[in-house]
């Protein structure tokens, strides 16, 4: 069985551009969080959504912008881009409602540098 | 922000010898997970231990809670060069459906 993937493993961008990254969840799982993970650090959450439906935001400004299609997968945007946001961007992926009671699955991540 | 912080922040050890790391964290929690991470990939899940258990095993893995104290240990023992990795505790608490994260442990195993 596939496990979370995500799209693509790298990106540069430029300041100011706009990026979309891209993850798939494994099969069966409807809850899809992203993360952003900065070098040294543990990774901090962005959202999470679970049928389709926000069910959490973390601390990021709103040029952070996420969806989830039918078929679970999601996208994260992120708009006017910052040098600061520079980082590793992780999708997880579960069974239930939410990571916070159950075992997460995550993806590789994508390597966003701005410069 | 973060959760807790884990400590040591980096920690060297032998091949087969122990290697032991601490997470503490600030609120009430359901449960608390350890996840490794290899060269700043994906996140692997090792263990969920909740919050009405003191003490779980899975393998070579040994974790401890103290709610009292607000703080977990994950022991890893005998262990072995691909153990080199960075370990992050992970808390889930009543209010939140994601999990918050403590800032890790890098661990590497000298072969």
């Amino acid at each position: 069985d596939a496990g979370v993937t995500q799209s693509p493993t790298h990106l540069i961008k430029t300041r100011g551009q706009q990026v979309t990254l891209r993850c798939s969840p494994i099969s069966g799982h409807k809850s899809v969080s992203w993360y952003q993970q900065v070098l040294g650090q543990g990774p901090q959450f962005i959202f999470q959504y679970y049928e389709k439906e926000e069910r959490g935001r973390g601390n990021f400004p709103d040029r952070f912008s996420a969806r989830q299609f039918p078929n679970y997968s999601s996208e994260l945007n992120v708009n006017a881009l910052l040098l600061g946001d520079s980082a590793l961007y992780l999708c997880a992926s579960s069974a239930g409602g939410g990571q916070a009671n159950t075992e997460a699955f995550f993806g590789q991540g994508t390597r966003l540098t701005v410069v | 922000s973060q959760q807790g912080e884990e400590d040591p922040q980096a920690l060297s050890i032998q091949e087969g010898e122990n290697a032991t790391m601490n997470c503490s964290y600030k609120t009430s929690i359901n449960n608390l997970q350890w996840y490794r991470q290899n060269s700043g990939r994906g996140l692997v899940h090792l263990i969920l231990i909740r919050s009405n258990e003191r003490e779980k095993h899975s393998g070579r893995l040994r974790v401890t809670l103290d709610t009292s104290k607000k703080s977990s240990s994950l022991l890893i023992t005998a262990s072995r060069a691909a153990d080199t990795a960075s370990y992050f505790c992970a808390t889930g608490d009543t209010g939140r459906r994601a999990l918050t994260f403590g800032s890790g442990t890098r661990l590497q195993v000298q072969p």
